[in-house]
């Protein structure tokens, strides 16, 4: 079973623009992480966030956390065709600790 | 430093034989997760092992699936026998521990198509 929910499905953007992709999941969480996925390949961490972290910053990315709302946001600024890639949530409970991905947002980046 | 390394990338089989997927971890980590990856879909966690004992199996099929983790590096992924409905993605990834914070690590996957 999968917790997350993502929106969009898929992403289409011009070089420079900004991205924003959006996670919905339903039980409390511990954190929630960011993964990117290019074609074919596995899954790079991007960023954690945790429960009583509201907003966070790697580089280019910004990640936003509602507990109220039990949502989360993903920010790409001045995106670069090399961002193409599919990009999945993924929630970690208190209790197992095991890891519930989204079922992703496909970002297409056009040069 | 070498990523999780898994073999084969890609197998192709007929529906009721046997295949196998290898995973190696990354040096020094205690923590081996094997994912299943469908088409369109985020991973979903088959089997979690802490060193050599499986702490988290409730995902796992248990009448066709097994997985080892023999001295607690290298793991195997077996399917036998192998249905029409498992083909899809599967990955492998490590920790160092598992620890709600640890970063996961994941190979490139091995895709499975049964025909």
């Amino acid at each position: 079973s999968q917790q997350g929910e993502e929106d969009p499905q898929a992403l289409s953007i011009q070089e420079g623009e900004n991205a924003t992709m959006n996670c919905s999941y339903k039980t409390s969480i511990n954190n929630l992480q960011w993964y990117r996925q290019n074609s074919g390949r596995g899954l790079v961490h991007l960023i954690l966030i945790r429960s009583n972290e509201r907003e966070k910053h790697s580089g280019r990315l910004r990640v936003t956390l509602d507990t109220s709302k039990k949502s989360s946001s993903l920010l790409i600024t001045a995106s670069r065709a090399a961002d193409t890639a599919s990009y999945f949530c993924a929630t970690r409970d208190n209790q197992g600790g095991k890891l519930i991905f989204g079922q992703g947002t496909e970002l297409s980046v056009k040069p | 430093e070498a990523g999780v390394v898994q073999s084969p990338r890609y197998k192709i089989i007929e529906k009721k034989q046997p295949v196998a997927f290898w995973c190696n971890p990354i040096s020094g980590h205690n923590t081996l997760y094997w994912y299943l990856q469908n088409l369109g879909q985020g991973p979903e966690l088959l089997i979690r092992y802490e060193n050599e004992e499986a702490v988290d199996d409730s995902q796992l099929p248990k009448d066709r699936f097994s997985a080892e983790r023999l001295k607690g590096v290298d793991s195997t992924l077996k399917i036998q026998p192998a249905e029409l409905g498992d083909s899809a993605v599967y990955l492998c990834a490590s920790s160092q521990t598992g620890g709600f914070y640890n970063e996961q690590f994941f190979g490139p996957g091995t895709r499975l198509t049964v025909l």
